[in-house]
C-alpha cells in the first residue's frame, strides 16, 4: 500500500535555530512530492514541491527541502526558525500520473520565543 | 480569482438541515478536488472533477453527499440531512492540469468549517 509517514507529532523549537520536520514514504512508481502548511482556522498552504532534478528544493517562507531517493525521505527544513512558523505540516505525495494526493498525519510545529 | 475561494466560511446547521457548500476554483484550472478534514487530521478525499466530469466519487461517505461542477469552474457541495459526525472542514483545491501529469500543484481555498447541532 503506499503510504507517507510523518514519525513525529510535534516538533518544538526554539526561535533563531534550525528545524527539520521529517517525511518518508513508500509508494510504487514515481513520486511527485509536497509540502503543505496550515494555521489555525486557515485553509492548506503549499510551500514547495519535488518533481525532478535537483534534490534540494527552496520554497515559500524560506523553507526548503531535500529528496533522498535511496531513503525515500523528503525533510522539511529552515536554517533559522520564527515564531511565526508555527502551524501544521503536512507532506503529501503523488504518484505517476495519478491524482489522487496520499497524506501524512501532519506534525505540529511549535517555535518558542 | 487570485485563489481558490470558498463559501460559506463558516455553517451552522441544525441535524436534518441541508446544506451547500461553494468553491471557485482558480479561473483555467481544470481539475478541481473536494476533501474533508477533521480537527488536527490530515484532509481526506472526497471526490474529483476534470472540467465538468466527475470522475472519482469514491470518497464521499454517504448518498446524502453530491457534488456538481456543471460548467466546469464552480462546484458545489451538497449534504442532505445533516448529521453531527458531518461536523468538519470541507477544504476545495484546484490544479491547472488533468490526472495526466501529477507534478502540478494542486491549491487549496480556506475551507467551509461546518457545524452540525
Amino acid at each position: 500500500a503506499q503510504s507517507v509517514a510523518q514519525p513525529e507529532d510535534q516538533v518544538n523549537v526554539a526561535e533563531g535555530n534550525p528545524l527539520t520536520v521529517k517525511c518518508t514514504y513508500s509508494v510504487s512508481g514515481n513520486p511527485y512530492l509536497f509540502w503543505y502548511v496550515q494555521y489555525p482556522n486557515r485553509g492548506l498552504q503549499f510551500l514547495l514541491k519535488y518533481i525532478t532534478g535537483d534534490n534540494l528544493v527552496k520554497g515559500s517562507y524560506g523553507f526548503e527541502a531535500e529528496f533522498n531517493k535511496s531513503q525515500t525521505s523528503f525533510h522539511l527544513k529552515k536554517p533559522s526558525a520564527l515564531v511565526s512558523d508555527s502551524a501544521l505540516y503536512f507532506c503529501a505525495v503523488r504518484v505517476d500520473s495519478n491524482y489522487q494526493l496520499i497524506w501524512g498525519a501532519g506534525t505540529k510545529l511549535i517555535i518558542k520565543p | 480569482g487570485a485563489g481558490v475561494s470558498q463559501s460559506p466560511r463558516y455553517k451552522v446547521a441544525k441535524r436534518g438541515q441541508d446544506v451547500a457548500l461553494r468553491c471557485d476554483p482558480i479561473s483555467g484550472h481544470v481539475s478541481l478536488f473536494w476533501y474533508q478534514q477533521a480537527l488536527g487530521q490530515g484532509p481526506e478525499f472526497l471526490t474529483y472533477f476534470q472540467n465538468e466530469a466527475q470522475l472519482d466519487k469514491s470518497g464521499l461517505p454517504s448518498d446524502r453527499f453530491f457534488a456538481e461542477r456543471p460548467e466546469g469552474s464552480v462546484s458545489t457541495l451538497k449534504i442532505q440531512r445533516t448529521q453531527q459526525e458531518d461536523s468538519a472542514v470541507y477544504l476545495c483545491a484546484s490544479s491547472l492540469g488533468s490526472q495526466a501529469f501529477s507534478g502540478n500543484t494542486i491549491y487549496f481555498g480556506e475551507g467551509s468549517w461546518l457545524t452540525v447541532v
